[in-house]
């Protein structure tokens, strides 16, 4: 069983541009939910999406976006990035039940110069 | 508010030196809480689920326990390969399906 995968699994970009980030989720898997992790900081949490529906938002600013496919793949956009930005972002499908754990795909490194 | 406390937030251990890490939580109601292994630049890998006090989960070296207000993941008999950073997670009932994450604990066995 093929697990999650997230492209590109690096990017480098400049201050002012924006990025798209994909996630292809667990097949069967419903819900995919996206994590924002920085040395020396926790997972933080940025949204969730259940059948192409967000169900949950972090604290982020408006500048981070998602969205999620019928066939539950799901994207997230980061506009004008800024140099704090610079992050491992992950990626967790779940079958979305409520009780039942996520499993994380690699991550993508977004550096930001 | 819905809380999740790991200690200690590091833990340096000989090789096969039995140790066990704390995850607290204050929460409204427990759907579930989840253990997790992260290794540096990789995503979290899933350990166990946790739903009930008195519920016990076993795997290799690693054993996770679960009472009413914290989670024990006791590790025996270490070796290097299990250092790593161990996330706990909590799932409330009124959380509307979403995690609440601890801020880990990393491990280091030096052989």
């Amino acid at each position: 069983k093929a697990g999650v995968t997230q492209t590109p699994r690096y990017l480098i970009k400049t201050r002012g541009q924006q990025v798209t980030l994909s996630c292809s989720p667990i097949s069967g898997h419903r819900s995919v939910s996206w994590y924002q992790q920085t040395p020396g900081q926790g997972l933080q949490f940025l949204f969730e999406y259940f059948s192409e529906t967000q169900r949950n938002k972090g604290n982020f600013p408006g500048r981070f976006s998602g969205r999620q496919f019928s066939n539950s793949r799901s994207e997230m956009n980061v506009s004008t990035l800024e140099l704090g930005d610079s992050a491992l972002y992950l990626c967790a499908s779940s079958f979305g039940s409520g009780v039942d754990e996520q499993y994380f795909g690699p991550g993508t490194r977004l550096t930001v110069t | 508010e819905d809380q999740v406390t790991q200690s200690p937030e590091a833990l340096r251990l000989q090789e096969g030196e039995s140790s066990s890490l704390n995850c607290s939580y204050t929460v409204s109601g427990l759907r579930g809480l989840f253990w997790y292994r992260q290794d540096p630049g990789k995503g979290p890998e899933f350990l166990f689920t946790l739903y009930s006090a008195g519920e016990e989960k076993e795997k290799e070296r690693l054993k996770a326990t679960l009472t009413k207000k914290e989670s024990f993941l006791h590790i025996t008999a270490p070796k290097p390969e299990d250092s790593a950073t161990y996330l706990c997670a909590v799932r409330a009932l009124d959380s509307n399906y979403q995690l609440i994450w601890g801020a880990g604990t990393k491990l280091i066995i030096k052989p």
